[in-house]
């Protein structure tokens, strides 16, 4: 059975200091990904998308930056944080590129301060 | 430009009672339509997905959904709610092979026991 993991469950962070969260998937080979992001109380929003190693495509600019890996491993980062960048993170993956269904993560609950 | 709106912020009903959550979409060529559920603190789960033939669909837990090309709508129903449905729901909408899911801002659908 597939399996996604998100990590770490919660952060909280300062405004200008580093981020890394990452997503790992394991049962499927070479899967697409995907990064959202959440507001509080708000819709998802795409951030970024995979569909092999070392590709990644930015679909929506916030000052942050994706990569992958590894096959199974996706990580969001960035160098300083920003306020704005309070928010559920979460990572999913699918077979096949926007047609086949997305499975998500449990997600990453950001506060920055 | 892809995009789907659920006019309904919040749904209020009692427990037993039937229930329909709307979503309208935008999509210029064959659309892949979602219903997805959240949890408090938790990721998307998928309820049910419509690509194509039989314009109701079934789900899990009792949901369904039915595509209607002319009115561009993917309306969710369910004939009689639990206290445990209470949760935000959210349409979504992608096409072959763009590697965009884009979701609407959600239902916060709460169940009176």
């Amino acid at each position: 059975a597939q399996t996604i993991h998100q990590w770490p469950v919660a952060e909280i962070k300062a405004v200008g200091s580093p981020l890394s969260l990452g997503c790992t998937i394991k049962g499927k080979s070479s899967p697409n990904l995907y990064w959202y992001w959440q507001a509080t109380g708000g819709t998802l929003q795409q951030l970024f998308y995979s569909i092999t190693v070392g590709q990644v495509e930015s679909v929506v600019q916030l000052n942050l930056s994706a990569s992958r890996p590894k096959d199974d491993q996706f990580i969001l980062s960035t160098e300083k944080l920003l306020l704005s960048h309070s928010g559920f993170y979460l990572c999913a993956w699918s077979l096949l590129g926007g047609t086949e269904t997305l499975y998500f993560g449990s997600g990453t609950r950001l506060t920055v301060l | 430009a892809q995009s789907v709106t659920q006019p309904d912020a919040r749904v209020t009903v009692s427990e037993g009672a039937s229930l329909q959550l709307r979503c309208k979409y935008s999509y210029s060529a064959t659309p892949y339509l979602f219903w997805y559920v959240q949890y408090p603190r938790q990721g998307l789960q998928l309820l049910l997905k419509y690509y194509s033939g039989d314009p109701v669909v079934q789900g899990v837990n009792g949901f369904e959904a039915e595509f209607s090309k002319s009115n561009s709508s993917f309306h969710l129903r369910k004939a009689s709610v639990h206290w445990s449905d209470s949760a935000v729901y959210f349409c979504a909408v992608t096409g072959a092979n763009t590697g965009k899911l884009t979701f609407g801002h959600g239902t916060i659908l709460r169940v009176h026991p």
